[in-house]
C-alpha cells in the first residue's frame, strides 16, 4: 500500500514560469491537502480538497495559485509567474474518510520548488 | 483563530537523557493532535496521533500526553539517542479538518 506520492520531488524554475506540483493520495483517500514550509518556518495549510471539490482554500495566495483534485488523475497545486519567494517545500496529505475529522493525516515527502 | 506554539525552539542533550517537548494550543474545541517527526530535507513522519478524548498514547520510547482543557500536549522521549536528532512538530486538527501546526522543536542528541 503506498503511500501518498509526490512528484517531482525536486523543481526548478526561472522567475515568471509556471510550476505544477501532484500528489496522489494514498490508496482510498479521498482528502487532500496542500501545505508550504518556507525555509526555517514551520508548515502553512494553504488549501483542503475532495474530489472535483475546494473544501478550504483560506490559506491560498489570492493570485497565480491555485489547485485541483480531479475525478480521476492527482491532485495538482499549480503556481504562476513564479517568484523567488515562492521557493519553499509544498507538502502534500492525504486523509480517509469523509467527515472524518478524527482520522489521521498521511504525507508525502514533498516537493521543493526553487526559483531562480 | 488557532495557534500553536513550541517550546522550546531548539534542544540539544547528550545521548540518554529523557526529554520532554512542549506544544500549546489556544483553541481547545480540537478533534486529535498529531506528532510527527521532520528530518533535514526530507518529509514528515507521523510518530503519535492522540484523540480529543484520550489523556496519552505510546509507542516505544515515545510518550504523548494531551490536556485539551488547558491547551497543552507533551511528547516525552526516554533515553535518548543520536537517532532521535530531527524537528518535532505538533498539529492539532479541528472542525474545520485541516491541521495547525506549531513552528517546531529542532533537537540534538550528541553521542
Amino acid at each position: 500500500n503506498a503511500g501518498v506520492m509526490q512528484n517531482p520531488r525536486h523543481l526548478v524554475r526561472r522567475r515568471g514560469q509556471e510550476a505544477r506540483l501532484r500528489c496522489s493520495p494514498m490508496k482510498g483517500h479521498s482528502h487532500v491537502y496542500w501545505y508550504r514550509q518556507l525555509p526555517e518556518e514551520g508548515l502553512k495549510f494553504m488549501v483542503y480538497l475532495q474530489k472535483e471539490n475546494i473544501i478550504d482554500e483560506s490559506g491560498m495566495p489570492k493570485e497565480r495559485f491555485s489547485a485541483e483534485f480531479p475525478k480521476e488523475g492527482p491532485s495538482i497545486l499549480r503556481i504562476q509567474q513564479v517568484v523567488r519567494g515562492d521557493s519553499a517545500a509544498y507538502f502534500c496529505a492525504s486523509s480517509l474518510l469523509a467527515g472524518d475529522n478524527t482520522g489521521e493525516l498521511f504525507f508525502g515527502e514533498g516537493s521543493r520548488l526553487t526559483v531562480l | 483563530k488557532q495557534e500553536v506554539t513550541q517550546i522550546p525552539a531548539a534542544l540539544s542533550v547528550p545521548e540518554g537523557e529523557n526529554l520532554v517537548l512542549n506544544c500549546s494550543f489556544t483553541d481547545s474545541a480540537i478533534y486529535n493532535l498529531q506528532w510527527f517527526r521532520q528530518d533535514p530535507g526530507k518529509g514528515l513522519t507521523s510518530l503519535l496521533l492522540i484523540q480529543s478524548s484520550q489523556r496519552e498514547q505510546t509507542s516505544g520510547r515515545l510518550n504523548a500526553s494531551l490536556d485539551k482543557s488547558s491547551g497543552r500536549s507533551t511528547l516525552y522521549i526516554a533515553a535518548s539517542q543520536p537517532g532521535d536528532s530531527a524537528t518535532y512538530l505538533c498539529a492539532v486538527r479541528g472542525n474545520t479538518g485541516k491541521l495547525i501546526f506549531g513552528q517546531g522543536t529542532t533537537l540534538q542528541v550528541k553521542p
